[in-house]
């Protein structure tokens, strides 16, 4: 079984500064990482994925993660957020090994965390 | 091309009473999800089809929780009866690959 662990629960920051989202997730076999954003009263939409290869991952928006295996870490970053970025930023994984055929199977989520930016 | 389709967007019920959910995933995708997200949590996997056949139910309270994928297309999901705890947003997502998620159906059972 895998679980998520995000560290903050809230992020607050100002406009046209960095922001960092940390995620932690435990699991006994290999993992593709996702993280997933939710504005209110919308669905989930995809961010960015890692699922093997180069370690630093870009995605749409300007945000980027990088897959740290030794230290089970897949922080999300932003070197200049903007207005539009607040939202909920979800960390999920897949398990390797329930993947099949073309499918990257079920996702455990972590428990989101609100990124807040203020002018 | 059309995004993950639920109905209705939102919805309030009496407990004991049932509720169904309608989702219709994106054209050609194979597999479908059910998910339940509760206020302040992240979502969690009720339910998981490839095609018209159950992958995971392992986390679906069968005893009043049941959902079917006829013709492998359009799926529904139903609470019989419903708790107070089943307040929450259900969200039906469908791949190829990457999970590509609806808009929800927000439930608040009184």
């Amino acid at each position: 079984a895998q679980s998520v662990t995000q560290l903050d629960s809230q992020v607050p920051v100002f406009e046209e500064a960095p922001v960092e989202l940390r995620c932690n997730y435990s699991s006994s076999v290999s993992v593709y990482l996702f993280w997933y954003v939710q504005y209110p009263n919308q669905g989930l939409q995809l961010l960015l994925k890692y699922l093997s290869g180069s370690t630093l991952v870009k995605g749409i928006n300007g945000f980027e993660a990088e897959f740290n295996k030794s230290q089970t870490s897949f922080h999300l970053r932003k070197p200049s957020v903007h207005i539009s970025d607040t939202a909920e930023y979800f960390c999920a994984v897949s398990d390797l090994t329930q993947a099949g055929g073309t499918s990257y199977g079920k996702l455990t989520f972590g428990q989101g965390t609100i990124l807040t930016v203020h002018p | 091309e059309a995004g993950v389709a639920q109905s209705p967007r939102y919805k309030i019920i009496e407990k004991r009473q049932s509720v169904a959910f309608w989702c219709n995933p994106i054209s050609g995708h194979a597999t479908l999800y059910w998910y339940q997200q509760i206020l302040g949590q992240g979502p969690k996997l009720l339910i998981q089809f490839q095609n018209n056949g159950v992958v995971d139910d392992s986390q679906l309270p069968k005893d009043r929780f049941s959902a079917e994928r006829l013709k492998g297309v359009d799926s529904t999901l139903k609470i019989q009866p419903a708790k107070l705890e089943d307040s929450a947003v259900y969200l039906c997502a469908s791949s190829l690959e990457t999970q590509y998620f609806g808009p929800g159906t927000r439930l608040l059972v009184l």
